[in-house]
């Protein structure tokens, strides 16, 4: 699976749209884009997922570059609700006996009243 | 509501203590997970099982033990010999893949161990 990068923390106003980038420079050609956060002392939550055409969902869009080298994702009009971690994560088809999702570091995104 | 049940969610343990932590699910999921959080950093994961009766080790499986007897239960058992066992554990399950594209991983609330 490719390694992502992401910044260790962003600041956004409430209200405002919050953009998370991350770098997956690696990815390969079947590799999704996922995207989970966990608010704090919580379990991670699903966000979106999306391959090489731009998502959206009642949460989030997932802007992906036309390379795929990275990606955005975009909270519309950030709520203090909100700030949580949020995990980039590039993940395979036939991720194989392992089947699994491997969680960086993340983005602390802190939405400011 | 369909959703996954860890337990306890605050447990303190002295050392040298065997603990077990539950993990209940009623998604109907074949898949289960348990990962290990440290402050500050990401998730690990510790031991997971694709289907009943048949578990792997993960990235961090040793102090740790599991069982897979039932589809909707899946403890994980933090063993003496684990030697930084204080953390935060997360146990996730999800569906059987389809056609090679994983679904989504739904997480518990996780459980908070402390050893004193």
């Amino acid at each position: 699976d490719a390694k992502t990068t992401q910044p260790p923390s962003m600041d956004c106003a409430e209200g405002r749209a919050a953009n998370l980038p991350c770098n997956h420079s690696t990815i390969s050609g079947n590799e999704y884009v996922y995207w989970y956060r966990q608010i704090h002392s919580q379990g991670p939550q699903y966000i979106i997922h999306g391959l090489k055409n731009n998502e959206t969902n009642e949460m989030a869009s997932l802007i992906i570059t036309e390379d795929r080298k990275s990606s955005t994702l975009i909270l519309p009009h950030a709520t203090l609700r909100d700030t949580a971690v949020y995990y980039c994560i590039a993940r395979g088809l036939y991720g194989g006996a392992t089947n699994k999702l491997i969680f960086g570091t993340g983005t602390l995104l802190a939405v400011q009243p | 509501d369909g959703g996954i049940t860890q337990s306890p969610k605050y447990l303190f343990r002295k050392e040298g203590q065997n603990v077990t932590l539950s993990c209940e699910q009623n998604l109907n999921h074949d898949a289960m997970y348990w990962y290990r959080q440290d402050p500050g950093q990401g998730l690990r994961l510790i031991y997971y099982s694709q289907i009943v009766n048949d578990f792997q080790k993960g990235d961090i499986a040793e102090g740790y033990s599991v069982s897979r007897e039932k589809k909707e239960s899946f403890p994980l058992t933090v063993t003496s010999a684990q030697k930084n066992p204080t953390a935060f554990y997360l146990c996730a399950s999800r569906e059987r893949e389809r056609g090679g594209l994983p679904g989504e991983l739904f997480f518990g609330e996780g459980s908070r161990l402390t050893v004193l």
